[in-house]
C-alpha cells in the first residue's frame, strides 16, 4: 500500500541535543510538509517542499531546519531542542495539481519528548 | 487570529444517531475544505472534501455541507458508530499566495456511545 512513513514513532532527546526526524513516502507526491502539533491545538505548518523548492513559514523558528535529498525522503532537524519543542511532529504529502486544491496525506507522526 | 474555528471541543452522541460537527471560517478566499479524522497516537486521516463550487458532498455515511454566505461548513455522520470516536479536524485552503497550504481548526473530539 502506498503510504507516508515516519520514524521513529517516539523520540526522546535531552534539552539542547540535536535531533532528526525522518519521513518517507511511496506515493510519489511532489510536495512534502512538516507540521508541529501540541495537545488540543491545530497542526501548525512549519515548512514544505514543492519538489526541491523549500518554503519556510514566517513564524517557524530558526531552530527548525529541513532537508529533502530526494522525492521520497524528507527530514526535520531540530538543532537545539527546548522544552517548548515537545510535541507531535506530522509529515504530510500531496500531489499539487492545478488550482492548488490538493489533499494532504499524513504519516502517523513522531512524538518528541524533551528532557 | 484563527481563520478556521471549531467552537465545540467535544461532542457526545449515541450509537446510531447523527453526529454533526461544525466549522466556521473567516477568510472568504478559501475555496477548498477538508475533514480529517485523528485517532490517538496516529496521524490525521483524510475523510472527505468539498470545493467552493458545491454546497454538498457525500461519501457513504459522511456528508459535508458548505454554506459560503455564512462561511460555515458541517460534517454529518449517519449513522454514528463507536469506531467513529476520534478527533475531527476541519481544514481549509485557497487564496492568492496560499500555495494550497491547509489551515486547520483545533478539532472536535467525538465520542459515540454504544
Amino acid at each position: 500500500d502506498a503510504m507516508v512513513i515516519q520514524n521513529p514513532r517516539y523520540q526522546v532527546t535531552q534539552f539542547g541535543k540535536p535531533v532528526t526526524l525522518s519521513c518517507s513516502q511511496t506515493l510519489n507526491h511532489n510536495v512534502m510538509y512538516w507540521y508541529q502539533q501540541k495537545s488540543s491545538q491545530a497542526p501548525k505548518l512549519l515548512f514544505h517542499y514543492y519538489d526541491k523548492d523549500f518554503n519556510n513559514e514566517a513564524d517557524t523558528p530558526d531552530n527548525f531546519q529541513s532537508r529533502r535529498p530526494n522525492t521520497s525522503f524528507c527530514f526535520l532537524d531540530i538543532r537545539s531542542p527546548g522544552l517548548g519543542d515537545a510535541a507531535m511532529y506530522l509529515c504530510a504529502t500531496s500531489s499539487r495539481g492545478a488550482g492548488y486544491r490538493n489533499t494532504q496525506y499524513f504519516g502517523p507522526g513522531t512524538r518528541l519528548t524533551v528532557l | 487570529d484563527q481563520q478556521v474555528k471549531q467552537n465545540s471541543p467535544s461532542l457526545s452522541v449515541q450509537e446510531g444517531r447523527i453526529s454533526i460537527l461544525n466549522c466556521d471560517y473567516t477568510n472568504s478566499m478559501f475555496d477548498y475544505f477538508l475533514w480529517y479524522k485523528k485517532y490517538p497516537a496516529e496521524g490525521p486521516t483524510f475523510l472527505i472534501s468539498i470545493s467552493s463550487i458545491k454546497d454538498k458532498n457525500e461519501d457513504g455515511r459522511f456528508t459535508v455541507f458548505l454554506n459560503k454566505s455564512a462561511k460555515h461548513l458541517s460534517l454529518h455522520i449517519v449513522p454514528s458508530q463507536p469506531g467513529d470516536s476520534a478527533v475531527y479536524f476541519c481544514a481549509a485552503s485557497g487564496g492568492g499566495g496560499s500555495q494550497g497550504n491547509l489551515i486547520f481548526g483545533k478539532g472536535t473530539k467525538l465520542s459515540v456511545k454504544p
